[in-house]
């Protein structure tokens, strides 16, 4: 069956180092997404890509950086992690087109120290 | 950007009763899309219900169903006969026809079930 993964579920790193989090999907989706997940905030964007080679900025992306070099991959890079970036992160990905869903990974439980 | 809006942060009810969940969302566009995701404790993302702005028909799954208002700009969800395991919070969506395939969400509701 297809799915989507996320790797570390959990992971707790200092301030000032580089994290990176993996997200793969066996969709063959075009569009994948990022998102963290804060008490009180929902689930907000971080990054998006419609497909390979192509990144966008989503509404909290200062910190964030993101590349998609194929279909199936779109890892997300703390370039120096910060104790607001505490969180839990999501990837999801989407068929192009209209109406479908996201489907979503576990997530990742990112904590810095 | 879209502005979705729940504004219960935290609803119970009783095992077998119903319960409706609020959400609004602030948008100028006429053709868009809404949704309603699961998110047990195990954090797992599922999504329970979606609806075409253009449906006049409410869309409806099993014991989950929703009442659109598209004037009002209100798409409630319905949970009949609760069980234990409808226990989660719930998020609501909005997805743009014209702006892409991007999600905005709500703050989420948690769903309290009381045996």
């Amino acid at each position: 069956d297809a799915e989507i993964t996320q790797s570390p579920r959990h992971k707790i790193t200092e301030t000032g180092r580089q994290v990176t989090l993996a997200c793969h999907q066996t969709w063959n989706h075009n569009n994948m997404f990022w998102y963290r997940q804060d008490l009180g905030h929902g689930l907000r964007l971080i990054h998006y890509s419609y497909g390979v080679q192509d990144t966008n900025k989503g509404e909290v992306s200062d910190g964030y950086s993101v590349s998609r070099s194929n279909t199936e991959d779109l890892p997300l890079t703390l370039e120096s992690a910060a104790s607001s970036q505490t969180s839990v992160y999501f990837c999801a990905s989407s068929e192009s087109g209209t109406p479908y869903e996201q489907y979503f990974g576990p997530g990742t439980r990112l904590t810095v120290t | 950007a879209q502005t979705v809006t729940q504004s219960q942060p935290e609803m119970s009810v009783q095992e077998a009763e119903t319960v409706t969940l609020s959400c609004t969302y602030d948008t100028s566009e006429s053709d868009y899309y809404l949704f309603w995701y699961k998110q047990p404790p195990s954090r797992q993302m599922i999504l329970v219900i979606r609806q075409e702005a253009y449906k006049q028909q409410n869309a409806t799954e099993n014991r989950f169903s929703v009442n659109f208002q598209k004037a009002a700009k209100s798409f409630s969800l319905k949970i009949s006969d609760s069980q234990l395991g409808d226990a989660a919070m719930y998020f609501c969506a909005y997805r743009s026809e014209n702006t892409g395939n991007q999600f905005y969400f709500g703050t989420g509701t948690s769903l309290t079930v009381i045996p």
